[in-house]
């Protein structure tokens, strides 16, 4: 089946750096989406990508559908402690009518204060 | 909006005793998704509905597992019976599907199966 690679499994930063992530797979998708997730909540949409090479940003986020539509990575700029937390990329892919999505196993964020 | 609603937050049963979580999508979305979340496997897609039908449930890990949608607002996942092994948390989330890919995830509920 599908997967989706993200590595590590955990980042460990400094408040006020940047961090890139990174999501991987043998597949196509036709659409990459990266979620946030919080203790004890459900994974939240950051930002969605529709078209090969898009690069979007959604404040100190910015995240770019890679040109093979085989990769995607999520940058975000001057980490604060709220930024903790286990962040997922997603692809979406269609099969006739209907389309479901494939998470990567996720990458916990820690930050030092 | 209320979002997503899952009940229970938290179960805790022991080993061959039956399970029901259920779910309330948001109002107006037309396809609901029920995941399963471990440390070892991640976000696994048990099963997923659209308009109340059961497209894919390719997921679900065995027999034991079922999953209903009697009408739009209302769907349940049934582990019977549950064993230690379905310890997880199991999300139920809900999408318009024709529209933008905005998946919406509940809470979640929180499973342990002693």
């Amino acid at each position: 089946g599908q997967q989706l690679n993200q590595s590590p499994q955990s980042m460990f930063i400094q408040e006020g750096e940047d961090v890139s992530m990174n999501c991987t797979s043998s597949s196509i998708f036709n659409t990459w989406l990266w979620y946030k997730q919080d203790p004890g909540e459900g994974p939240v949409l950051l930002i969605a990508l529709y078209k090969a090479g898009e690069l979007t940003s959604n404040g100190r986020l910015t995240a770019q559908f890679g040109i093979t539509r085989k990769d995607s990575f999520l940058n975000i700029s001057a980490s604060i402690p709220s930024d903790v937390g286990i962040y997922f990329c997603a692809g979406r892919t269609y099969t006739g009518a209907n389309s479901k999505l494939t998470f990567g196993k996720g990458i916990t964020l820690s930050v030092r204060p | 909006d209320a979002g997503v609603i899952q009940s229970p937050r938290h179960e805790v049963t022991e080993m061959g005793q039956e399970v029901t979580l259920r779910c309330k999508p948001i109002s107006g979305h037309n396809s609901l998704f029920w995941y399963r979340q471990t440390m070892m496997r991640g976000l696994e897609l048990l099963i997923y509905f659209n308009n109340n039908v059961p497209i894919d449930d390719s997921g679900m890990p065995e027999d034991r597992f079922s999953a209903k949608m009697p009408n739009a607002s209302f769907s349940t996942l049934k582990i019977q019976p549950s064993e230690p092994r379905d310890s997880a948390v199991y999300f139920c989330a809900s999408r318009w599907e024709s529209g933008a890919n905005v998946l919406t995830f509940g809470a979640g509920s929180r499973l342990t199966v002693l």
